[in-house]
């Protein structure tokens, strides 16, 4: 069965310290993983599509990476405006619909 | 462009009563997607329709109804609203291809049912 894994659920960090998300994956095949982040009360806004292991992608403070089992989204030198929920999501290789499987999710705080 | 837009933004359901959460998106994607969020759980997969006229089951499906006629529109119906709807409902739409396949949200309706 498909399924996604994020880890940690909560984290707090202080501004300007770097951390990293999880993500783990079990999927047939994988044609896309997905992050995405939601500020309370909106709607999941997408981030990065990661397509193969070895790839990484950069917005801003956000750098994300992929392996064959798992991803990260690394924060560096975090802010307060950086505190959300961030999504990960995969679609697996035999689906044409673009169906999404997410995970639960990482609540993140960044404290001034 | 709006993107996707919902409405409504809130809405409480008695038990028994009927609704449908409206979805539009301007971006001329053929993919819509529907997911219920609940605390903890994630986001999960009601129904998706991958062009007019066509849709499907996702992962939860119980309890709702879609119909697709344009592509710009994808309503949500709940039929005889039950407390275990009570849940954040968001549409998304898509332009899946062999690449590119990210998904858009609108704001969400949250829905309580009591």
């Amino acid at each position: 069965e498909d399924q996604v894994t994020q880890s940690p659920e909560a984290l707090r960090l202080q501004e300007g310290e770097s951390s990293s998300l999880n993500c783990s994956y079990t999927v047939s095949g994988l044609r896309g993983l997905f992050w995405y982040r939601q500020d309370p009360g909106k709607g999941p806004e997408f981030l990065f599509t990661l397509y193969s292991a070895g790839e990484e992608k950069e917005k801003e403070r956000l750098k994300a990476t992929l392996t064959k089992k798992e991803s990260f989204l690394h924060i560096t030198a975090p802010k307060p405006e950086d505190s959300a929920t961030y999504l990960c999501a995969v679609q697996a290789s035999s689906s044409n619909t673009g169906k999404l499987i997410f995970g639960q999710g990482t609540t993140l705080q960044v404290k001034p | 462009n709006a993107g996707v837009t919902q409405t409504p933004k809130f809405r409480i359901l008695k038990i028994g009563q009927s609704m449908t959460l409206q979805c539009t998106q301007d971006m001329n994607h053929n993919y819509m997607y529907w997911y219920r969020q609940d605390p903890g759980m994630g986001l999960k997969l009601i129904y998706y329709s991958v062009g007019a006229g066509i849709t499907d089951k996702g992962e939860v499906p119980n309890g709702y109804n879609v119909s697709r006629s344009t592509t710009e529109d994808f309503p949500l119906r709940l039929e005889l609203a039950a407390p275990s709807q009570t849940s954040v409902y968001f549409c998304a739409s898509g332009l899946t291809g062999t690449m590119t396949s990210e998904q858009y949200f609108g704001p969400g309706t949250r829905l309580t049912v009591t």
